[in-house]
């Protein structure tokens, strides 16, 4: 069974410009999860989609960040306009149940440099 | 507010010895808590969770945790370690969606 994938694995952008990240989940997986981890700090929660729809993204930190996922299948997390402090790891993780206790399994993160 | 601390940015062990990476944790109601560990260009593997029972959880590769309510605490375990679980260990509370700054553990040969 494939695991949680993300694309690009690297992604060095100006700050203004757009990037997009992409998150393929495990297949069935319901649940979709985005994290951020900047300067080697925590890992923290950016949104939680069930399905087509955001359950929460309460950590988005503002309007710049766009969360899709159309269909109920890979998402998108995209950046407009980029600033210096939006580097950091992006990481996604999938889950197949609803409730918290669940499992999250996460993909490899992209390296997101903004100059 | 809700956090989780892993104390030690670094841990040194040598490879045969005991391991023991710190978790404390602050967050209202039962916590659901996950540890999980980063090898270099990897993502997070899963390694063991405690949801309810038995407060002694046993997970992948050798390692086991302890859920103490009294402590607040969730230490990772291992009783004797080796090089290759030299990684960088997270530990979380995930009905919180929060996790801590990670823990580097270095076992030297």
């Amino acid at each position: 069974e494939a695991g949680v994938t993300q694309f690009p694995s690297h992604s060095v952008i100006e700050k203004g410009q757009t990037v997009t990240l992409r998150c393929d989940p495990i297949s069935g997986h319901d649940n979709l999860y985005w994290y951020r981890r900047v300067m080697g700090k925590e890992i923290k929660f950016l949104l939680h989609f069930v399905k087509e729809s955001k359950q929460d993204e309460s950590g988005m930190p503002n309007n710049r960040f766009l969360a899709e996922r159309t269909g109920g299948t890979y998402s998108t997390l995209k950046v407009q306009p980029a600033e210096l402090e939006d580097s950091g790891v992006y990481f996604c993780a999938s889950s197949q149940f609803s409730g918290r206790r669940d499992t999250q399994y996460f993909g490899p993160g992209t390296r997101l440099t903004v100059l | 507010a809700q956090s989780v601390a892993q104390p030690e940015d670094q841990v040194n062990v040598a490879e045969g010895n005991p391991l023991t990476v710190k978790c404390t944790y602050s967050v209202s109601g039962n916590p659901y808590l996950f540890w999980y560990v980063q090898y270099p260009n990897r993502g997070l593997q899963f390694l063991l969770k405690y949801i309810t029972g038995d407060n002694l959880v046993k997970g992948s590769y050798g390692f086991e945790a302890e859920f103490n309510k009294s402590q607040t605490s969730f230490h990772l375990k291992k009783p004797s370690a080796l090089v290759s679980d030299s990684a960088l260990y997270f530990c979380a509370a995930l009905n919180k969606l929060i996790f801590g700054a990670g823990t580097r553990l270095a076992v030297h040969p």
